[in-house]
C-alpha cells in the first residue's frame, strides 16, 4: 500500500519561504509523477505541480514564479518551496501520487493526510 | 486555463436516496475526469478516474458517466458513510484544474 506522509513547519512567516517534503513508502518513487494540491479552510482544491522522478517539473502558472520542486529518489522524498508567502497562501498542503491511466495521461490516485500550514508573523 | 464548473454546490439528502453530481468542462477533455471523496477533517480520496472507472477498493454504488463535456458521478443508494463533499477534476490539459466542490449533507 503506497502511502504520503507530509512534513514541514507549520508556521512560516509573511515574506519567507514555505518548505515541505513528502516522504513516500511502499512504492517506488521512479515509477510515478508527483504533485502537490492545497486547499484553504473551507474552500476548494488548488493543483499547485507537479514533478517526475528526473526532475522535470509542470507548475501552475498561477504559482509558477515561486514555486521549486525537487525530488531525492534515493530518500523516496520530494519537495515544495513556496516564496514570498503571504496570509493567502495559508491552507492544507497534501503531496499525491499520479499515475498513468489507459490512455497514457497522468491521473492522481494516492493522497497524502496533509499537512497545516499557517502564514502569520 | 479549463474551467470545471460543478452542480450543485450542495445538497441534501436522505439515507438510501440515489444522488447525482454534475461537472461540466469549458472546453474538451475527452474522458479525462476524475472524482475525489472528501471527509470532513480527511484528506480526499479517489474515487473515479478516465470519468467512468472505479479506482480499486470504491465500492460500485458509485459510478460515472461522460456525455461531451459534461460529467456525471451517480452514488446509487446513499448510506451515512457518503455524506462528505465530492470534487471533479481535468487531468487532460495543464494546469489541471478542480470543480468547486458539491457538499452532501443529511436531509
Amino acid at each position: 500500500q503506497v502511502q504520503l506522509q507530509e512534513s514541514g513547519p507549520g508556521l512560516v512567516k509573511p515574506s519567507e519561504t514555505l518548505s515541505l517534503t513528502c516522504t513516500v513508502s511502499g512504492g517506488f518513487i521512479s515509477t510515478n509523477s508527483w504533485t502537490w494540491i492545497r486547499q484553504p479552510a473551507g474552500k476548494g482544491l488548488e493543483y499547485i505541480g507537479r514533478i517526475f522522478a528526473t526532475g522535470s517539473t509542470n507548475y501552475s502558472p498561477s504559482l509558477k514564479s515561486r514555486v521549486t520542486m525537487s525530488v531525492d529518489t534515493s530518500k523516496s522524498q520530494f519537495s515544495l518551496m513556496l516564496r514570498s508567502v503571504t496570509a493567502a497562501d495559508t491552507a492544507m498542503y497534501y503531496c499525491v501520487r499520479e499515475t498513468k491511466d489507459d490512455s497514457g495521461y497522468l491521473r492522481v490516485d494516492y493522497w497524502g493526510q496533509g499537512t497545516l500550514v499557517t502564514v502569520s508573523s | 486555463d479549463i474551467q470545471m464548473t460543478q452542480s450543485p454546490s450542495s445538497l441534501s439528502a436522505s439515507v438510501g436516496d440515489r444522488v447525482t453530481i454534475s461537472c461540466r468542462a469549458s472546453q474538451g477533455i475527452s474522458n479525462h475526469l476524475a472524482w475525489f471523496q472528501q471527509k470532513p477533517g480527511k484528506a480526499p480520496e479517489s474515487l473515479i478516474y478516465a470519468a467512468s472507472n472505479l479506482q480499486s477498493g470504491v465500492p460500485s454504488k458509485f459510478s460515472g458517466s461522460a456525455s461531451g463535456t459534461e460529467f456525471t458521478l451517480t452514488i446509487s443508494s446513499l448510506q451515512p458513510e457518503d455524506f462528505a463533499s465530492y470534487y471533479c477534476q481535468q487531468y487532460h490539459d495543464y494546469p489541471l484544474t478542480f470543480g468547486g466542490g458539491t457538499k452532501v449533507e443529511i436531509k
